[in-house]
């Protein structure tokens, strides 16, 4: 079955500190994506990757910066963690955006 | 900015029921409807799609789409509280465009 894994699966972060959301795949997918799930908000696209080495902004990127070092893994990086940005992490792949997307398990961040 | 709407907000059925949820599209380019199922606590997972219009059945669950209306509906008959989830509707043009996601319907079936 298609494998998706987050790490980390929760953390605690400081106002103004860097945090780094990995994301790895087993699935082969060329695309993978970054959602920020929010009560009452649905899932919300950040950033997705169709390619290695290549990140595009999604609905929300402000705040938020990607890379994509290999078709396996993909980060999501907050330089400067804001309050507004506690919400739970999800990364997903898809063999093309009218595939099935296969989710991660999640990742909850705090921001205090 | 295509917006993906679903209704309603919220929804309880008895247990055995059926169970109907909403989605539309803003997007009058959009060509692919999925459902997901998210129960709490938990990640997503396809539960549907449907790309042509009409009507697709899978065991207890069926989709209809309406591409003049860019409506899709998502029906569950003989409800089980294991049903009691999110379901997230997503819409997208096809290839090469990312699937957008609606607020979502959170279904309650009880006993």
């Amino acid at each position: 079955e298609a494998a998706v894994t987050q790490s980390p699966r929760s953390k605690v972060a400081v106002t103004g500190g860097k945090v780094t959301l990995s994301c790895h795949q087993t699935n082969n997918h060329d695309y993978m994506y970054w959602y920020r799930q929010d009560t009452g908000h649905g899932l919300r696209l950040i950033h997705y990757s169709y390619v290695a080495d290549s990140t595009e902004k999604g609905d929300i990127p402000d705040g938020y910066k990607a890379s994509r070092p290999s078709q396996e893994n993909f980060s999501l990086i907050l330089e400067l963690a804001s309050l507004s940005q506690t919400a739970v992490y999800f990364c997903a792949s898809s063999l093309d955006t009218y595939a099935e997307q296969f989710f991660g398990p999640g990742t909850r961040l705090t921001v205090l | 900015q295509q917006k993906v709407q679903q209704s309603p907000e919220s929804l309880i059925v008895p247990e055995g029921g059926m169970a109907s949820l909403n989605c539309t599209s803003s997007d009058r380019n959009v060509d692919y409807f999925w459902w997901y199922r998210q129960h709490s606590g938990k990640s997503p997972k396809m539960l549907m799609s449907i790309f042509s219009n009409g009507e697709k059945e899978e065991g207890r669950f069926t989709v209809h789409l309406n591409k003049a209306s860019l409506h899709t509906s998502l029906h569950i008959r003989d409800s089980q509280p294991s049903d009691s989830a999110l379901y997230l509707c997503a819409a997208s043009r096809g290839s090469g465009t990312y699937q957008r996601f609606g607020t979502g319907t959170k279904l309650q079936v009880v006993p």
